[in-house]
């Protein structure tokens, strides 16, 4: 099963509020992704974190790497509603196989 | 360079037809990918190769074949669809192992009644 586990799995916020999700792994991770899915699309790549405790910034969304390079998070600042979408997370696992989280789907009320 | 595409974009097909999902990629990459994509379940892993001439089973392989034609084709085959297999199907692929960045294709509809 799944061993990149990823909360919460809905997440419905009015426009211009916050909006975090969560990822965690049951081992060390070399590197952490991270996706967006648009309604109907495919996924995304939108960034890699590499470094223990690392923090990366794409305007209003700020990326972390856990010290113990285990877990992750997502931070979108003042939701909009282009931020609709389900974020995925995803970590090599099983040797170098990449793993996907099941998702956070973020709607936006306008 | 159109990156990742594969085809058919939708399918219907009846309980135990047979059918190929064709992918190409045009970015030289090494590894290419299948995955399946069900509500709630996320993205998992049916067949990959590493490099041409190599695959192996992901998460989920029962049910399925996969032909690695050359460096830019990977072929998914269904040989007797089942209804369980109803699904998005993402090709994918990477420049080396899967720790590099996937680039996915926009997508198969595929619905088996």
């Amino acid at each position: 099963g799944q061993q990149v586990m990823q909360i919460p799995q809905y997440q419905h916020v009015q426009e211009g509020e916050d909006f975090t999700t969560y990822c965690n792994s049951s081992t060390t991770l070399s590197n952490i992704q991270w996706y967006k899915q648009r309604p109907g699309g495919h996924p995304v790549f939108l960034i890699q974190l590499v470094k223990s405790g690392e923090v990366k910034k794409q305007k209003r969304l700020t990326f972390q790497f856990g010290e113990a390079k285990k877990n992750s998070s997502l931070h979108i600042t003042a939701t909009q509603t282009t931020d609709v979408g389900t974020y995925f997370c995803a970590g090599p696992q099983y040797g170098s196989r990449l793993t996907f989280g099941e998702g956070t789907q973020l709607t936006v009320n306008p | 360079n159109a990156g990742v595409t594969q085809t058919p974009k939708f399918q219907v097909l009846k309980t135990g037809q047979s059918m190929t999902l064709q992918c190409a990629q045009d970015m030289n990459h090494n590894s290419m990918y299948w995955y399946r994509q069900d509500p709630g379940m996320g993205l998992r892993l049916i067949y990959y190769s590493a490099s041409e001439g190599t695959t192996d089973k992901g998460e989920v392989p029962n049910g399925y074949n996969v032909s690695r034609l050359n460096k830019r084709e990977f072929s998914l085959r269904l040989e007797s669809a089942a209804p369980s297999q109803t699904s998005v199907y993402f090709c994918a692929s990477s420049e080396g192992g899967q720790a590099n960045t996937i680039y996915f294709g926009e997508g198969s509809w595929l619905t088996v009644v």
